[in-house]
């Protein structure tokens, strides 16, 4: 059964933390994405990889670093964390093939509350 | 720039009734268009994927609707149920690139 795993379900940080979310695939996929959700923002993205050590900025890359040193793991992390950072954030996966679009596989999610 | 547009944003629905979703895209060039479908509390997975020559696709009580020319893409509910209550997100696809942008989706409320 194809698994993305997050490090955590909950997490409550002080503003001004450094903060890092983690996530692992095993599903040997190229791909990994990080996500970050609101009400009525749908799911918005904030950095892309398709490589180990390759990265591109999404639509929301601002406050945001990524890290990926292993093909598996993708590492999103905030440098000084905000309130306006108080968010879902989801990481997914998808193989590269031939064609676009690649079916995502998704992560439980990480509920970020910056206080 | 590309962008994704789903209609309505919310709708309600007594169980068993039927229901049309729908989806406008700007992406060019086009590919695909995948749909998903995300539980309150879970990440998005994918229902079905329609490719630029397909029109129609069923999965189940679902069946998607694809118009490349205007670019449009429906998702039909049939004999909804209350598991059905979820958010359904449309994703096209084209162009060289793997990056997926998510429409914001439409929030189905089913209830009995």
């Amino acid at each position: 059964d194809v698994k993305v795993t997050q490090s955590s379900r909950y997490l409550v940080k002080r503003t001004g933390e450094k903060v890092f979310l983690e996530c692992v695939q095993d599903m040997d996929h190229e791909n990994m994405f990080w996500y970050r959700q609101d009400p009525g923002l749908g799911l918005r993205l904030i950095y892309f990889s398709y490589d180990v050590k390759m990265k591109e900025k999404g639509d929301i890359p601002e406050g945001y670093s990524v890290s990926r040193e292993k093909k598996e793991r993708f590492s999103l992390i905030l440098e000084s964390a905000s309130t306006n950072q108080t968010s879902m954030y989801l990481c997914a996966s998808s193989a590269s093939s031939g064609t676009v679009n690649t079916e995502a596989f998704f992560g439980q999610g990480t509920r970020l509350t910056v206080v | 720039k590309n962008q994704v547009e789903q209609s309505p944003q919310s709708l309600i629905i007594l169980e068993g009734k039927n229901c049309t979703l729908q989806c406008n895209y700007t992406v060019s060039p086009f590919s695909n268009l995948r749909w998903y479908k995300q539980d309150t509390g879970r990440g998005p997975v994918s229902l079905t994927i329609m490719t630029f020559s397909e029109n129609t696709k069923s999965n189940g009580r679902y069946t998607a609707t694809l118009d490349a020319d205007t670019k449009q893409s429906s998702l039909h509910i049939t004999a909804s149920q209350l598991s059905d209550s979820a958010s359904y997100i449309c994703v096209p696809g084209g162009g060289a690139t793997n990056k997926l942008i998510f429409g914001t989706g439409t929030l189905l409320a089913v209830q009995p």
